[in-house]
C-alpha cells in the first residue's frame, strides 16, 4: 500500500522560498506521475505540478515561472520549490499520485500526461509571514 | 485553462436522501472527470475517476455519470459519513478543480 508523506517548514517568510518533501513508502516511485497540489484556508484545491521519474514535469501556466519540482529516485522523495513567496501562498500542501488510466494531450508542440489522483499525502500547512 | 464550475455550491439533505452533484467544464473534456470527497482537515479521497469508474473500495452508492461538459455525482442515499466536500477535477488537458460542493445535514 503505497504512503505519501510531506515534510518541510510550517513557516515562510515573504518574498522567501517555500520548500517541501514528499516521502513515497510502500511502492515504487519508478512509475505513475507525483503531483503537489495545494489548498488556502477554506478554498479550493490547485494543481501546482506533477513529476515523473524520469525528470519529465509539468506546471500549473499560473504558477510556472516560481516553480520547480524534482524527484530523487534512490531516496523515493520528491520536492517542491515555491519561489517569491507572498502571503496567498499561505495554504495546505498535499502530494499525490497519478492514476495509470490518464490522459494525454498536446501543448505547446509537445504531449503531456494527466491524470486524477488516487493516493494522497495528508499534507502539511504552511504560512508565508513575517 | 478549461474551467470547472460546480453546482450548487451547499447542498442541504438529511441522511437517506438522494444527492445530486453537478459538475460543468468550460469545454469538453470527454469522459477525463475525476470526483473527490474532502472531510474536514482530511486529504481529499478519491471516488469516481473515467466520469464513472468508483475508486477502489468505494461504495457502490456513490455514482458518476456525464461526458462532454456535463457531469453528475449521485450519491443514492446518504449516509453520516458521506456530509462533506465534492470537487470534480478534469485531466482532459492540463488539470484543474472545480470549486467544490459542500454536502451538508439538513
Amino acid at each position: 500500500q503505497v504512503q505519501l508523506q510531506e515534510s518541510g517548514p510550517g513557516l515562510v517568510k515573504p518574498s522567501g522560498t517555500l520548500s517541501l518533501t514528499c516521502i513515497v513508502s510502500g511502492g515504487s516511485i519508478n512509475s505513475h506521475y507525483w503531483s503537489w497540489i495545494r489548498q488556502p484556508p477554506g478554498k479550493a484545491l490547485e494543481w501546482i505540478g506533477y513529476i515523473h521519474h524520469s525528470g519529465s514535469t509539468n506546471y500549473n501556466p499560473s504558477l510556472h515561472s516560481r516553480v520547480t519540482i524534482s524527484v530523487d529516485t534512490s531516496k523515493t522523495q520528491f520536492y517542491l520549490r515555491l519561489s517569491s513567496v507572498t502571503a496567498a501562498d499561505t495554504a495546505a500542501y498535499y502530494c499525490a499520485r497519478g492514476g495509470v488510466a490518464g490522459n494525454y494531450y498536446k501543448a505547446v508542440g509537445r504531449f503531456y500526461y494527466s491524470s486524477y489522483m488516487d493516493v494522497w499525502g495528508k499534507g502539511t500547512r504552511v504560512t508565508v509571514s513575517s | 485553462e478549461i474551467v470547472m464550475t460546480q453546482s450548487p455550491a451547499t447542498l442541504s439533505v438529511s441522511p437517506g436522501v438522494r444527492g445530486t452533484l453537478s459538475c460543468r467544464a468550460s469545454q469538453s473534456v470527454t469522459t477525463n472527470l475525476a470526483w473527490y470527497q474532502q472531510k474536514h482537515g482530511q486529504a481529499p479521497r478519491l471516488l469516481i475517476y473515467g466520469a464513472s469508474t468508483r475508486a477502489t473500495g468505494v461504495p457502490a452508492r456513490f455514482s458518476g455519470s456525464g461526458s462532454g461538459t456535463e457531469f453528475t455525482l449521485t450519491i443514492s442515499s446518504l449516509e453520516s459519513e458521506d456530509f462533506a466536500v465534492y470537487y470534480c477535477q478534469q485531466y482532459h488537458n492540463g488539470l484543474t478543480f472545480g470549486g467544490g460542493t459542500k454536502v451538508e445535514i439538513k
